[in-house]
């Protein structure tokens, strides 16, 4: 059981080029969420997909979009990459954000801006 | 706006020994409360949670203790591992509304356990 799969795992970009991250879930869930950690911040909301065909914004979505493409894949694109969007990016899902459950993450992609 | 405040920023414990991590909040809508783990190149996973209508939860050696009229909530470890050193995250959320589970993390907790 795969769960929350993210691509890449690292990337290197210069500052100004585009580019997409990818996460997909296995387990039906119907919410799915994108974070940026980065030291002595915590994780920070980017963007949320309550359910398929919905997207909305977080706490820190300047510079960046989604796409939420079926159930279970959920898109964040840089369009042009800045220096302050060097991060590690996480992906979550939840099965009904109506109810509190616990949150399942991938295992991040490690982004850096040149 | 952090509305989830963490500290320490970092600990540092004997093996054996209790860890403790302290978060307050400032949200009363918050209804839920989990404790994240997390290991270098990994995603947080879940520790333990707990809802505002207990005052404590505990799991194994993992323990929360929660203090409503305070806003704060806390993290135990007894026993501590070296296997137990990892980043810890506080979170809080809230059911219904707009709030579609999103969750609010505190700032993270390095924690060492020396053997």
């Amino acid at each position: 059981n795969a769960g929350v799969t993210q691509t890449p795992k690292f990337q290197v970009l210069k500052t100004g080029q585009s580019m997409t991250l990818q996460c997909a879930q296995d387990m039906n869930h119907n919410s799915m969420y994108w974070y940026r950690q980065d030291p002595g911040m915590g994780l920070r909301l980017i963007y949320y997909s309550a359910s398929e065909g919905t997207t909305d914004k977080g706490e820190v979505p300047n510079g960046y979009n989604v796409s939420r493409l079926n159930k279970r894949e959920f898109s964040l694109r840089l369009e042009s990459a800045a220096p302050s969007q060097t991060s590690v990016y996480f992906c979550a899902s939840i099965r009904d954000s109506g109810s509190n459950q616990p949150q399942h993450f991938g295992d991040g992609t490690r982004l850096s801006i040149l | 706006q952090q509305q989830v405040k963490q500290s320490p920023q970092s600990l540092i414990v004997q093996k054996g020994g209790i860890s403790i991590i302290n978060c307050a909040y400032e949200n009363t809508a918050f209804d839920y409360f989990p404790w994240y783990q997390q290991f270098p190149g990994k995603g947080p996973a879940l520790l333990i949670a707990i809802r505002p209508d207990v005052s404590e939860k505990k799991e194994g050696r993992f323990t929360i203790s929660f203090n409503k009229s305070a806003k704060q909530f806390s993290l135990h470890i007894m026993d501590s591992q070296p296997g137990d050193s990892a980043t810890y995250f506080c979170a809080a959320s809230s059911a219904g509304g707009t709030s579609y589970g999103k969750l609010t993390f505190g700032q993270g907790t390095i924690l060492t356990v020396h053997p």
